[in-house]
């Protein structure tokens, strides 16, 4: 069973569109975490989520937003695609101390 | 901010040698994790090992082994016996007690050949 998965793997769209990259985790965890990686491999936190609480990463611009429908889930919506935006999205999800994360295998997103 | 410093963009090593990747970090918190994470060409993340602060002996995992030392902020990976499946990138990374959210601070990467 695959721990944390994300839909679609791969994702082409043309600026300004709306699209959304779901994630799901088997694990029972309690927090989930949506992560960008740019083109120089540079991994950056976006959101971190709770059942509680949402943590915003300042630089994030509004376009994009994680939605949670239950505990196991964390679905990311961006709206108005742009160029800039076009990275590798990876989903991770961790429970209490450590708090060790694990990823999903991340979605490559290309705006055209 | 805490931030996460990989001083090697890229390191090769031949295939049953050794080979140890830097990280240091800045911090002002004195409870935190460290850890190494590896993304093979398959970009799947995969956790290699992992630090806690608080405890002195350095974490062992098989042929990973990391050498921290809290006062010099530093947190390095040496890989022994360095096997074809060890080339990746290899990311150092920080999550701080105090921090809001959990979230993990990422240094730039480490790109591991291994020749055969």
């Amino acid at each position: 069973d695959t721990a944390v998965s994300q839909t679609p793997k791969y994702l082409v769209t043309q600026m300004g569109n709306d699209k959304s990259i779901k994630c799901e985790q088997n694990l029972g965890h309690d927090t989930m975490y949506w992560y960008k990686q740019d083109s120089k491999k540079f991994l950056k936190i976006m959101f971190s989520y709770n059942n509680k609480e949402l943590i915003i990463n300042e630089t994030v611009p509004n376009r994009f937003s994680p939605k949670s429908p239950d505990k196991a889930h964390l679905n990311l919506h961006i709206n108005s695609l742009e160029l800039g935006d076009s990275a590798v999205y990876f989903c991770a999800s961790s429970q209490g101390l450590p708090d060790t994360q694990y990823f999903g295998p991340g979605t490559r997103l290309t705006v055209l | 901010a805490q931030t996460v410093t990989q001083s090697q963009p890229e390191m090769s090593v031949q295939e049953a040698e050794t080979v140890t990747l830097s990280c240091t970090y800045d911090t002002s918190e004195s409870d935190y994790y460290l850890f190494w994470y590896k993304q093979p060409p398959s970009r799947q993340m995969i956790l290699v090992i992992r630090q806690e602060a608080y405890k002195q002996q350095n974490a062992t995992e098989n042929r990973f082994s990391v050498n921290f030392q809290k006062a010099a902020k530093s947190f390095s990976l040496k890989i022994s016996d360095s096997q074809l499946g060890d080339a990746a990138m290899y990311f150092c990374a920080y999550r701080g007690l105090n921090n809001a959210g959990n979230m993990l601070t990422f240094g730039g990467g480490t790109r591991l050949m291994v020749k055969p």
